[in-house]
């Protein structure tokens, strides 16, 4: 069965670095989402992508941060200059082409540890 | 402002009997549901769905109601197995006919089945 992946599953970074995560999404899906859940909390939205380009970003999805689709499988997330606080785990999520009635699949995540 | 609520961050039940998940929610414009189960270390896993046009749906052990009057949907799970031991996500999204589908997610209530 078709599946999201994501790499790397741990990423530990200085505090100011950039980092890039990155995701495969299902292969004939069209839409693309980041999420994340900082330990303890709930699953938050932070951007969606269609069409290469951000349909909806949250208040969370500022100036640090980035999405790109640079070839026809990854879709990565970009935080230029980590924060503490954006210790957390990251999920990609895709829908197909009919998001109104399929549900969006979740890779595995990629836990971020900023020190 | 918690649009997606799960008042209930656990439950603990005996195996072979009932599980029930409650959620509940604001937003009126949400008007797709979904269940996800999470186990630690890893991604949101799909489970069931609702459409706001139905009232119940069922698929296998798991059946998911939902009350629109009441803005409340609930999980069961019968019988319940300790396989089915991990967090359980409510989600909900708009129809919004654009290209966004993000999803809301609740807090998430752990449920422990007990051989």
């Amino acid at each position: 069965e078709p599946e999201v992946t994501q790499t790397p599953s741990h990423q530990v970074t200085q505090m100011g670095q950039e980092v890039i995560l990155r995701c495969v999404p299902i292969s004939n899906h069209l839409y693309f989402y980041w999420y994340r859940q900082i330990l303890g909390q709930k699953v938050e939205f932070l951007v969606s992508f269609y069409n290469n380009e951000i349909s909806e970003k949250s208040e969370i999805f500022d100036d640090q941060f980035s999405v790109e689709r640079p070839d026809g499988s990854n879709f990565t997330l970009k935080i230029r200059s980590t924060k503490l606080e954006d210790s957390a785990m990251y999920f990609c999520a895709s829908n197909p082409d009919r998001p109104s009635t399929d549900t969006q699949y979740f890779g595995p995540g990629t836990r971020l540890t900023v020190l | 402002d918690q649009q997606v609520k799960q008042n209930s961050p656990s439950l603990s039940v005996q195996e072979g009997r009932i599980s029930i998940l409650n959620c509940d929610y604001t937003n009126s414009m949400f008007d797709y549901f979904l269940w996800y189960k999470k186990y630690p270390a890893e991604g949101p896993t799909f489970l069931i769905s609702i459409s706001s046009i139905k009232d119940k749906n069922e698929d296998g052990r798991f059946t998911v109601f939902l009350n629109k009057s009441a803005k409340h949907l609930s999980l069961h799970i019968v019988p319940s197995q300790p396989g089915d031991s991990a967090v359980y996500f409510c989600a909900a999204r708009p129809n919004s006919g654009g290209s966004n589908y993000k999803l809301t997610f609740g807090k998430g209530t752990l449920l422990t089945v007990n051989p």
